[in-house]
């Protein structure tokens, strides 16, 4: 069966720093791009970013292009994506997909990240 | 950026009425298009890929069309389950946008 666990939301304060993990399992994460995905409150869904398999081609949306960072390890099946100087904005709900080359077929729960003083 | 434009924004049906949702890109995304539901307080699930694919497990009620800049999504009899809001998203170029969603209530 094909998971997908995000770990690592919580409640930090403007400025901070944070990294989100995402745990698969149930089929070779090597095989497939990552994406992640994220919903403000009340709000549609906004692509984030996406790593390659190997990890080798990597990209960001201009909302978050210079803050965010993606990584992965496929040796240990996770997913990452370190969130430098939190804005409020950035408060929401960060899904981890595995993005099968036509949609992202399988999502994970998602993590709430809440940016607030 | 290309721009997907979701219509109507909310669908007011009962059970076993049609649903005709409509996703109108600001440049041709030839058939690189998905449609996701979002059941409330779930994961989106994917539904539709390549414009008119149904993914794995999706019942034949959910159709998908078009190609270029204009597609639909048709759910041919709303079932209660069906109640939900549903996103398009293309994959043709980056950054990968959605759609602003359109949501399918009870009347």
């Amino acid at each position: 069966e094909v998971q997908l666990v995000e770990s690592g939301g919580g409640l930090v304060k403007p400025g901070e720093s944070l990294t989100l993990s995402c745990a698969v399992s149930g089929f070779p994460m090597s095989a497939f791009a990552m994406d992640w995905v994220r919903q403000g409150p009340g709000k549609g869904l906004e692509w984030v970013s996406s790593i390659s398999q190997s990890g080798n081609y990597i990209y960001y949306s201009d909302s978050v292009r210079g803050r965010f960072t993606v990584s992965r390890d496929n040796a240990k099946n996770s997913l990452f994506l370190h969130i430098n100087s939190l804005r409020p904005e950035d408060t929401g709900v960060y899904y981890c997909t595995r993005d099968w080359v036509l949609a992202f077929d399988y999502w994970g729960q998602g993590a709430l990240v809440t940016v607030s003083s | 950026e290309i721009v997907l434009a979701q219509s109507p924004t909310t669908l007011s049906l009962s059970p076993g009425d049609m649903a005709t949702l409509s996703c109108r890109a600001s440049q041709s995304v030839d058939r690189s298009l998905a449609w996701y539901q979002q059941r409330h307080g779930q994961a989106p699930r994917l539904l539709i890929y390549d414009a008119s694919t149904r993914a794995t497990g999706i019942p034949a009620r959910f159709s998908g069309s078009g190609s270029g800049t204009d597609f639909t999504l048709t759910i041919s009899s709303l079932e209660p389950e069906d109640f939900a809001v549903y996103y398009c998203q293309h994959r043709f170029n980056w950054p990968r946008t959605f759609g602003q969603g359109t949501k399918v209530e009870g009347k």
